[in-house]
């Protein structure tokens, strides 16, 4: 699975949008990427995921770039709740080989 | 659903002891992983099954580590001895996989916290 490079750390005043990048230079054409968060002493959740179209869900909005190159998840208005370490993974989706693998991730903390 | 349900929380150990951690995963996911948290190495992935058979243990640390999982509901991590770099944060996650397209995401539980002295 292709490497991915973030900052390990970043700040967000409440209410404003959070945008946290992630380099994947060597993504391959069937690899999806990923997004999951960490909060303190819990187990990691899933935020969101895509291939190539930008997606949206309830929690984030995930922008991929037109080479795939690099992505950037975006927290719309990030709650103090929000203060997590946030993963970026590369992922190839295939049988017998579901498994993640997680960097060092960002970790955002919001302030009030 | 209850999510993936781990046993104990926190276990406090001697240094050669035996410590046994436990996973009910969620009802008709058929993959399940163990990871270990700490510091320093961060979020390791240790092993993981597939419809109950073991497909990569290449994260296991040593000898001293093993896993099963008798059946679609439990699985167990087993480290005998226990030493005091065992100390971490234990994980287990389940998720429903299949195909090749699949995109799919893991259930974390809780964790498990382990402290060896």
């Amino acid at each position: 699975d292709a490497k991915t490079t973030q900052p390990p750390s970043m700040d967000c005043a409440e209410g404003r949008a959070a945008n946290l990048p992630c380099n994947h230079s060597t993504i391959s054409g069937n690899e999806y990427v990923y997004w999951y968060r960490q909060i303190h002493s819990q187990g990691p959740q899933y935020i969101i995921h895509g291939l190539k179209n930008n997606e949206t869900n309830e929690m984030a909005s995930l922008i991929i770039t037109e080479d795939r190159k690099s992505s950037t998840l975006i927290l719309p208005h990030a709650t103090l709740r929000d203060t997590a370490v946030y993963y970026c993974i590369v992922r190839v989706a295939l049988r017998n080989t579901d498994k993640l693998i997680f960097g060092t991730g960002t970790r955002l903390q919001v302030f009030p | 659903d209850a999510g993936v349900i781990q046993s104990p929380r926190h276990e406090v150990t001697e240094m050669g002891q035996e410590v046994t951690l436990r996973c009910k995963p969620i009802s008709g996911h058929n993959s399940l992983f163990w990871y270990r948290q700490t510091m320093m190495r961060g979020l390791e992935l240790l092993i993981y099954f597939n419809n109950n058979v073991p497909i990569d243990d290449s994260g296991m640390p040593e000898d001293r580590f093993s896993a099963k999982m008798p059946n679609a509901s439990f699985s167990t991590l087993k480290i005998q001895p226990s030493e005091p770099r065992d100390s971490a944060v234990y994980f287990c996650a389940s998720s429903r996989t299949g195909g090749q397209l699949d995109p799919y995401e893991q259930y974390f539980g809780p964790g498990t916290r382990l402290t060896v002295t």
